[in-house]
């Protein structure tokens, strides 16, 4: 069965400085990775998609993220936070090529700090 | 493309009312999927459609949850005899044919009181 970790249930970082969050998934198969993030009161908006092309994955807003399979990981990264990216990031995995299912990762609070 | 639509936004029932909930998908997708999230945890699969056709039911999905997708646009999620346990955001997502990711609703909070 899959299953996606997401170390560290909040991160706090200064303004302008690197955003890690981290995300480790046991599946299978090659696994499709996913990272998306929620403001308050709002739905899941995907921020980059990793489905067996590049290992590193360029999203919006700045984000990227690299697919490790030694370390089984798919870490998101921002060279500079700005205020805007405080919100809940949540790491998912699916298996099953055509289908999409998404198991989700319990999700990372980034605070930024001004 | 006005993107994914729920409705209501927010619902408030007692214990042991029917509550139904709709969404809109982005026209086109003919991919529709359910999930449910609770406060402090990651959204969990609840069921799946492709066209008008359930494809998938989580076992999370128990008898008193029923979905449905006539034909193939918008669907219903309809839970029974809520209890305070069902109060959750519930979320719903549509993707296209042969492409990866989703796009969520904003979702519809139900608080069972």
């Amino acid at each position: 069965a899959q299953s996606v970790t997401q170390l560290g249930s909040h991160v706090s970082v200064s303004e302008g400085a690197l955003v890690l969050l981290r995300c480790n998934y046991s599946s299978s198969v090659p696994p499709y990775l996913f990272w998306y993030v929620q403001y308050p009161n709002q739905g899941l908006q995907l921020l980059l998609k990793y489905t067996s092309a590049a290992t590193l994955v360029k999203g919006i807003n700045g984000f990227e993220a690299e697919f490790k399979k030694s370390e089984t990981s798919f870490h998101l990264t921002k060279p500079s936070a700005h205020m805007s990216d405080a919100a809940e990031y949540f790491c998912a995995v699916s298996e099953d090529f055509g289908n999409e299912k998404l198991t989700f990762g319990t999700g990372t609070r980034l605070t930024i700090i001004p | 493309d006005t993107g994914v639509s729920q409705d209501p936004r927010h619902k408030i029932t007692k214990r042991g009312q029917n509550v139904t909930f709709r969404c809109d998908p982005i026209s086109e997708h003919n991919r529709l999927y359910w999930y449910r999230q609770t406060l402090g945890q990651g959204p969990e699969f609840l069921t799946y459609f492709q066209n008008e056709a359930q494809l998938e039911k989580s076992r999370l999905l128990s008898d008193r949850f029923s979905a449905e997708r006539p034909k193939g646009s918008f669907s219903t999620l309809e839970i029974q005899r809520t209890e305070q346990g069902d109060s959750a955001m519930y979320l719903c997502a549509s993707s296209p044919r042969e492409t990866y990711g989703y796009t969520f609703g904003s979702g519809t909070r139900l608080t069972v009181v």
